[in-house]
């Protein structure tokens, strides 16, 4: 089974600085390692993701995500937060096979910025 | 642009009716779509997944009877809330794998529904 813990249910950052979201996962079969970002009233749009190819995933906005299997993590990250930054960040894992479209999502993450 | 849309985005309806949701994939063709249900400041929950063709697989606890999926063609899946009570008021999402992108998971922008 699989399941991911986002660590932080809300992350206060200011403009400029680093942003960093937490995600664990477990999994007893090679992980297929998503994150997901949320604007209010709207779908998911898919910032990256990890299928087991080069272990640092580069994204859509900036954003990027490290995977590491020793600490069962796939955090993400920005060097510098912007104002349109702000919204809700799911961290997903792939349920089952590779070949599976099923999801299963932490628990969210709101990014808030700062001026 | 979006991939995987959704229709409508919000939609009111009144107890004991029923409401149907429609999510398209766009220039592709999915032969599997997943519905999801999302509650106010929570995560998605997978309710079912829609096969063309075939039956629909819902997952444990979610009533069949009382979310209807239709995949009706390779770019449609219909989602009906039969008999719609208020508890049922969430926000809908639907998502298809891309398999011109690796089998990339699109998701659609999303249904509200009400239920007064």
């Amino acid at each position: 089974a699989q399941s991911v813990t986002q660590l932080g249910s809300h992350v206060s950052v200011s403009e400029g600085a680093l942003v960093l979201l937490r995600c664990n996962y477990s999994s007893s079969v090679p992980p297929y390692l998503f994150w997901y970002v949320q604007y209010p009233n709207q779908g998911l749009q898919l910032l990256l993701k990890y299928t087991s190819a080069a272990t640092l995933v580069k994204g859509i906005n900036g954003f990027e995500a490290e995977f590491k299997k020793s600490e069962t993590s796939f955090h993400l990250t920005k060097p510098s937060a912007h104002m349109s930054d702000a919204a809700e960040y799911f961290c997903a894992v792939r349920r089952g096979s590779s070949n599976t479209g099923k999801l299963i999502f932490g628990q969210g993450t709101t990014l808030q910025v700062k001026p | 642009g979006a991939v995987v849309s959704q229709h409508p985005s919000r939609v009111i309806c009144k107890s004991g009716t029923s409401v149907k949701i429609e999510c398209r994939s766009l220039d592709f063709q999915a032969t599997t779509m997943f519905w999801y249900r999302q509650f106010p400041k929570q995560s998605l929950m997978l309710m079912a997944t829609s096969n063309e063709g075939s039956k629909a697989t819902y997952e444990q606890g979610v009533e069949k009877d009382k979310f209807l999926i239709n995949h009706a063609s390779l770019t449609l899946s219909t989602l009906t809330v039969t008999s719609a009570h208020p508890e049922d008021s969430s926000f809908y999402i639907c998502s298809a794998p891309h398999q011109s992108t690796g089998n990339t998971i699109y998701f659609g922008e999303g249904s509200w529904l009400t239920v007064v």
